[in-house]
Protein backbone atom coordinates (compact mmCIF):
# COMPACT_ATOMS: atom_id res chain seq x y z
CA UNK A 1 0.00 0.00 0.00
CA UNK A 2 2.57 2.27 -0.66
CA UNK A 3 1.80 6.19 -1.64
CA UNK A 4 4.27 6.94 -4.09
CA UNK A 5 6.48 4.11 -5.53
CA UNK A 6 9.73 4.08 -7.63
CA UNK A 7 11.69 1.36 -9.54
CA UNK A 8 14.40 0.21 -9.15
CA UNK A 9 15.74 1.65 -5.90
CA UNK A 10 19.47 1.02 -7.06
CA UNK A 11 20.47 1.67 -10.45
CA UNK A 12 24.42 0.98 -11.86
CA UNK A 13 24.98 1.73 -15.46
CA UNK A 14 28.07 2.65 -17.94
CA UNK A 15 28.33 5.95 -19.59
CA UNK A 16 26.25 6.16 -22.51
CA UNK A 17 24.04 3.98 -22.33
CA UNK A 18 19.93 4.77 -21.67
CA UNK A 19 17.89 4.01 -18.72
CA UNK A 20 14.64 4.53 -17.17
CA UNK A 21 13.20 5.06 -13.94
CA UNK A 22 9.50 4.53 -13.01
CA UNK A 23 7.06 6.53 -10.48
CA UNK A 24 3.47 5.23 -9.59
CA UNK A 25 0.83 7.20 -6.85
CA UNK A 26 -1.60 5.55 -5.65
CA UNK A 27 -3.10 8.39 -3.96
CA UNK A 28 -5.23 10.11 -6.70
CA UNK A 29 -3.14 12.76 -7.02
CA UNK A 30 -3.28 15.29 -10.29
CA UNK A 31 0.05 16.68 -10.19
CA UNK A 32 4.13 14.64 -10.06
CA UNK A 33 7.26 15.80 -10.26
CA UNK A 34 10.73 14.73 -10.35
CA UNK A 35 13.60 16.01 -8.16
CA UNK A 36 17.55 15.45 -8.52
CA UNK A 37 19.57 15.31 -4.89
CA UNK A 38 23.44 15.59 -5.72
CA UNK A 39 25.81 14.10 -3.51
CA UNK A 40 25.84 16.80 -1.18
CA UNK A 41 22.09 16.16 -0.67
CA UNK A 42 20.71 19.46 -2.48
CA UNK A 43 17.01 19.03 -3.72
CA UNK A 44 16.34 20.46 -7.57
CA UNK A 45 13.16 20.63 -9.14
CA UNK A 46 13.17 18.64 -12.33
CA UNK A 47 9.95 18.37 -14.31
CA UNK A 48 6.22 18.44 -12.97
CA UNK A 49 3.52 17.11 -14.57
CA UNK A 50 -0.20 18.04 -14.26
CA UNK A 51 -2.97 15.20 -15.51
CA UNK A 52 -0.37 13.78 -18.34
CA UNK A 53 1.09 17.42 -18.97
CA UNK A 54 3.89 19.32 -18.91
CA UNK A 55 3.75 22.12 -16.82
CA UNK A 56 7.12 22.98 -15.24
CA UNK A 57 10.27 21.95 -17.19
CA UNK A 58 13.58 23.31 -15.53
CA UNK A 59 17.06 23.45 -17.21
CA UNK A 60 17.63 20.31 -17.33
CA UNK A 61 19.36 18.40 -20.54
CA UNK A 62 17.37 17.49 -23.13
CA UNK A 63 18.67 13.60 -22.70
CA UNK A 64 16.07 13.61 -19.72
CA UNK A 65 12.57 12.80 -20.99
CA UNK A 66 9.75 12.60 -18.56
CA UNK A 67 6.47 10.43 -20.23
CA UNK A 68 3.32 10.49 -18.25
CA UNK A 69 0.98 7.66 -19.65
CA UNK A 70 -2.04 8.25 -17.15
CA UNK A 71 -2.29 10.64 -14.34
CA UNK A 72 -1.15 8.47 -11.75
CA UNK A 73 2.12 7.29 -13.68
CA UNK A 74 5.54 9.55 -14.31
CA UNK A 75 8.48 8.15 -15.33
CA UNK A 76 11.81 9.25 -16.42
CA UNK A 77 14.61 8.32 -19.46
CA UNK A 78 17.77 9.22 -19.68
CA UNK A 79 19.51 8.93 -22.58
CA UNK A 80 23.52 9.33 -23.14
CA UNK A 81 23.93 8.54 -19.43
CA UNK A 82 26.99 11.19 -18.12
CA UNK A 83 28.80 10.99 -14.81
CA UNK A 84 27.46 14.09 -13.37
CA UNK A 85 24.00 12.18 -13.98
CA UNK A 86 24.80 10.48 -11.00
CA UNK A 87 22.59 11.03 -8.00
CA UNK A 88 19.51 10.24 -6.21
CA UNK A 89 16.49 10.60 -8.08
CA UNK A 90 12.77 11.28 -6.11
CA UNK A 91 9.48 11.03 -7.65
CA UNK A 92 6.61 13.18 -5.41
CA UNK A 93 2.92 13.65 -5.96
CA UNK A 94 0.32 16.35 -4.40
CA UNK A 95 -3.09 17.09 -5.05
CA UNK A 96 -3.81 20.15 -7.36
CA UNK A 97 -2.55 23.17 -6.24
CA UNK A 98 -1.51 21.75 -3.09
CA UNK A 99 1.75 22.71 -1.24
CA UNK A 100 2.53 19.59 0.21
CA UNK A 101 3.93 16.47 -1.33
CA UNK A 102 4.51 13.09 -1.07
CA UNK A 103 8.22 11.70 -1.78
CA UNK A 104 8.73 7.94 -3.35
CA UNK A 105 11.87 6.04 -1.83
CA UNK A 106 13.99 7.58 -4.52
CA UNK A 107 16.40 5.65 -6.94
CA UNK A 108 20.04 5.81 -6.19
CA UNK A 109 21.66 5.94 -9.41
CA UNK A 110 24.97 5.63 -10.01
CA UNK A 111 26.92 5.75 -13.67
CA UNK A 112 30.33 4.35 -14.15
CA UNK B 1 13.28 34.74 -6.88
CA UNK B 2 12.77 32.28 -4.29
CA UNK B 3 15.26 31.00 -1.63
CA UNK B 4 15.90 29.29 1.18
CA UNK B 5 18.99 29.39 3.47
CA UNK B 6 19.78 26.90 6.08
CA UNK B 7 22.77 26.79 8.29
CA UNK B 8 24.99 23.98 7.32
CA UNK B 9 25.76 21.21 9.27
CA UNK B 10 26.41 18.50 10.55
CA UNK B 11 24.78 19.30 13.95
CA UNK B 12 25.55 17.53 16.66
CA UNK B 13 24.25 16.64 19.74
CA UNK B 14 23.63 14.30 22.49
CA UNK B 15 20.29 12.79 23.33
CA UNK B 16 17.94 15.48 25.44
CA UNK B 17 19.61 18.46 24.06
CA UNK B 18 17.77 21.26 22.57
CA UNK B 19 17.81 21.93 18.67
CA UNK B 20 17.64 24.49 16.99
CA UNK B 21 18.09 24.69 13.27
CA UNK B 22 18.20 27.78 11.31
CA UNK B 23 16.03 28.52 8.35
CA UNK B 24 15.41 31.77 6.95
CA UNK B 25 13.87 32.26 3.24
CA UNK B 26 13.29 35.10 0.46
CA UNK B 27 10.39 35.42 -1.64
CA UNK B 28 7.92 37.24 -4.12
CA UNK B 29 5.03 36.28 -2.72
CA UNK B 30 3.70 34.86 0.19
CA UNK B 31 4.70 31.65 0.74
CA UNK B 32 4.18 28.82 2.96
CA UNK B 33 6.64 26.91 4.85
CA UNK B 34 7.30 23.68 4.93
CA UNK B 35 9.77 21.32 7.05
CA UNK B 36 10.64 18.17 5.39
CA UNK B 37 12.91 15.35 7.12
CA UNK B 38 15.04 13.26 5.11
CA UNK B 39 15.99 9.36 7.42
CA UNK B 40 19.07 7.67 6.11
CA UNK B 41 17.96 5.37 2.97
CA UNK B 42 14.56 6.87 2.62
CA UNK B 43 12.76 9.54 0.39
CA UNK B 44 11.74 13.08 2.07
CA UNK B 45 8.30 13.14 4.48
CA UNK B 46 6.84 15.91 6.15
CA UNK B 47 7.43 16.57 9.27
CA UNK B 48 5.34 20.25 9.61
CA UNK B 49 4.14 23.26 8.16
CA UNK B 50 2.72 26.40 8.70
CA UNK B 51 0.65 29.20 5.89
CA UNK B 52 0.38 32.03 7.34
CA UNK B 53 2.38 34.48 9.62
CA UNK B 54 2.71 33.50 13.52
CA UNK B 55 1.12 30.07 12.38
CA UNK B 56 3.12 27.47 14.60
CA UNK B 57 3.71 24.15 12.88
CA UNK B 58 4.43 21.03 14.91
CA UNK B 59 4.64 16.92 14.66
CA UNK B 60 6.88 14.96 17.00
CA UNK B 61 7.92 17.29 19.17
CA UNK B 62 9.18 19.27 16.84
CA UNK B 63 8.17 23.34 16.17
CA UNK B 64 8.57 26.16 13.98
CA UNK B 65 6.95 29.71 13.90
CA UNK B 66 6.15 31.57 11.03
CA UNK B 67 8.01 34.81 11.92
CA UNK B 68 7.27 37.11 8.63
CA UNK B 69 9.15 39.96 9.97
CA UNK B 70 12.55 38.31 10.07
CA UNK B 71 11.56 35.67 7.40
CA UNK B 72 12.17 33.02 9.57
CA UNK B 73 11.10 29.44 10.19
CA UNK B 74 13.17 27.94 12.87
CA UNK B 75 12.74 24.35 13.57
CA UNK B 76 13.07 23.52 17.13
CA UNK B 77 12.85 20.57 19.59
CA UNK B 78 13.26 20.41 23.51
CA UNK B 79 14.57 16.92 23.65
CA UNK B 80 16.34 14.88 20.86
CA UNK B 81 16.39 11.24 20.52
CA UNK B 82 18.57 9.09 18.46
CA UNK B 83 16.13 8.18 16.15
CA UNK B 84 15.96 11.91 15.01
CA UNK B 85 19.45 11.80 13.10
CA UNK B 86 17.98 12.52 9.65
CA UNK B 87 18.70 15.50 6.84
CA UNK B 88 16.25 18.26 7.77
CA UNK B 89 15.18 20.35 5.05
CA UNK B 90 13.58 23.65 5.02
CA UNK B 91 11.22 24.41 2.25
CA UNK B 92 8.49 27.26 1.18
CA UNK B 93 5.80 27.19 -1.52
CA UNK B 94 4.24 30.34 -3.14
CA UNK B 95 0.45 29.82 -3.58
CA UNK B 96 -1.13 30.07 -6.89
CA UNK B 97 -0.73 28.35 -10.41
CA UNK B 98 0.88 25.52 -10.24
CA UNK B 99 3.56 25.81 -7.40
CA UNK B 100 6.75 23.86 -6.36
CA UNK B 101 8.67 23.23 -3.98
CA UNK B 102 12.25 25.33 -3.21
CA UNK B 103 14.27 24.09 -0.70
CA UNK B 104 17.27 24.57 1.32
CA UNK B 105 20.60 22.47 0.91
CA UNK B 106 19.56 20.52 3.88
CA UNK B 107 21.15 20.03 8.05
CA UNK B 108 22.09 16.62 9.13
CA UNK B 109 21.83 16.30 12.64
CA UNK B 110 23.11 13.39 14.40
CA UNK B 111 22.46 12.01 18.05
CA UNK B 112 24.67 10.13 20.35
CA UNK B 113 23.75 8.04 22.82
Amino acid sequence: DTAVSQTPKYLVTQMGNDKSIKCEQNLGHDTMYWYKQDSKKFLKIMFSYNNKELIINETVPNRFSPKSPDKAHLNLHINSLELGDSAVYFCASSPPRAETQYFGPGTRLLVL
Amino acid sequence: GNSVTQMEGPVTLSEEAFLTINCTYTATGYPSLFWYVQYPGEGLQLLLKATKADDKGSNKGFEATYRKETTSFHLEKGSVQVSDSAVYFCALSVPGGYSTLTFGKGTMLLVSP
